[in-house]
Parts: C-alpha cells; structure tokens; sequence
C-alpha cells in the first residue's frame, strides 16, 4: 500500500505570497491533519479534515486554510506569508476514530524569505 | 497552550544501556497517548501506544508506562541500539479532538 505523499518536497517563497501545498493519504484513509514543525515547538496541530469537512482546527491564523476533496486528498493554503511561517509542513491520515494510528507523509520544507 | 510537554530535548545514552524518554501532559480528558519517532527528511513513524485504561504497553525493546495520577508517560527502550537515534514525540488524544504533540526529544544513542 503506497504511503502518505506529499507535494512539493521543498518550497521557496518570499513574503507576502501565498502558497498551496499537496496530500494524497493513504488509500481508504479517510481523516487528514496537517501540523507545522519548527525547531523547539514540535508538532503544532493545524486542522483536520475528515470526509470533505474541517472536524479540529488548531490555534493557527486565518492566513492558513485547507480543504480537503472527495477522494481524500487534501491541501492546505497559507496566503500573505511571513518569515516565520518558515517550516516543515506534515500531513497525516488515518482511517477514521481518534485511536487510529496516524501515518505522516515526507512533509515540504517551506522557506520563506 | 503546550498541553504535551517534553522537557528534555536532548538525550544521549550508550549502546546496550535503557534510554528513558519522559513526556508530561495537562489536560485529564486525554484518554490514549503514542509515541512517534522522528528520522532526519522523513515524516514521524509510530511507534507504541497505550490507551488510559492501561498503565504498560510492551512491544519489544519498547514499553510505555502510564501514570494518570501525574500526568506522566514515559517510553523506555531497553537495549538501545545506534538505529534509535532519532527525535521522539509523544502525542496524546481523546474522543475526535485533534492529537496534540510534545516539542521532541532528540535521542542519540552512541555505539
């Protein structure tokens, strides 16, 4: 079974632009989150999508959006970006109930200059 | 709000000696913790995890031990090996909220 893949790898961007990144879970999987990493603050939850719908949003601005599609893939938006939006962005699936074990993609490296 | 904690971002152990990585949390409504481990260019991969009915969970070298009266878990890996360096991240849930995530650790396991 192919795993959780994620596009682009790595993404350079400057500020003030926005940017669209790509997941496509895997297959059956039903329930997308996608997280940010930086160095020092783990992984900060985003949002989560499950059958087309936002179920859990985390404490991130508005400038950050996602959506996700009848076949499960899902992509997350960041307009008017900032340096500090710098990060890895990792998305992750899982079947459905909130015991099921999540399974990350590669993530893409974003730098914003 | 950091309702997962991992206070120690960096551990180095011997080979053939326990590595004990700690993980502190909040919130009493989560009900069921895992622990992800972290290789460089790659996305976490699960590793072990333990429901709140439970107080140990052992897969292997790996066992977690659960104390809900201190909101504490830890993950021991018993030997360590050089292949599990890596960053561990501890992450905890309950009913459809969203899996909240300590900051790492960063295990270095020296041969």
């Amino acid at each position: 079974k192919a795993g959780v893949t994620q596009t682009p790898r790595y993404l350079i961007k400057t500020r003030g632009q926005q940017v669209t990144l790509s997941c496509s879970p895997i297959s059956g999987h039903r329930s997308v989150s996608w997280y940010q990493q930086t160095p020092g603050q783990g992984l900060q939850f985003l949002f989560e999508y499950f059958s087309e719908t936002q179920r859990n949003k985390g404490n991130f601005p508005g400038r950050f959006s996602g959506r996700q599609f009848s076949n499960s893939r899902s992509e997350m938006n960041v307009s008017t970006l900032e340096l500090g939006d710098s990060a890895l962005y990792l998305c992750a699936s899982s079947l459905a109930k909130y015991q099921e074990t999540q399974y990350f993609g590669p993530g893409t490296r974003l730098l914003v200059l | 709000d950091q309702q997962v904690k991992q206070n120690s971002p960096s551990l180095s152990v011997q080979e053939g000696r326990i590595s004990i990585l700690n993980c502190d949390y909040t919130n009493s409504m989560f009900d069921y913790f895992l622990w992800y481990k972290k290789y460089p260019a790659e996305g976490p991969t699960f590793l072990i995890s333990i429901s709140s009915i439970k107080d140990k969970n052992e897969d292997g070298r790996f066992t977690v031990f659960l104390n809900k009266s201190a909101k504490h878990l830890s993950l021991h890996i018993v030997p360590s090996q050089p292949g599990d360096s890596a960053v561990y991240f501890c992450a905890a849930t309950y009913n459809n909220n969203d899996m909240r995530f300590g900051a790492g650790t960063r295990l270095t396991v020296k041969p």
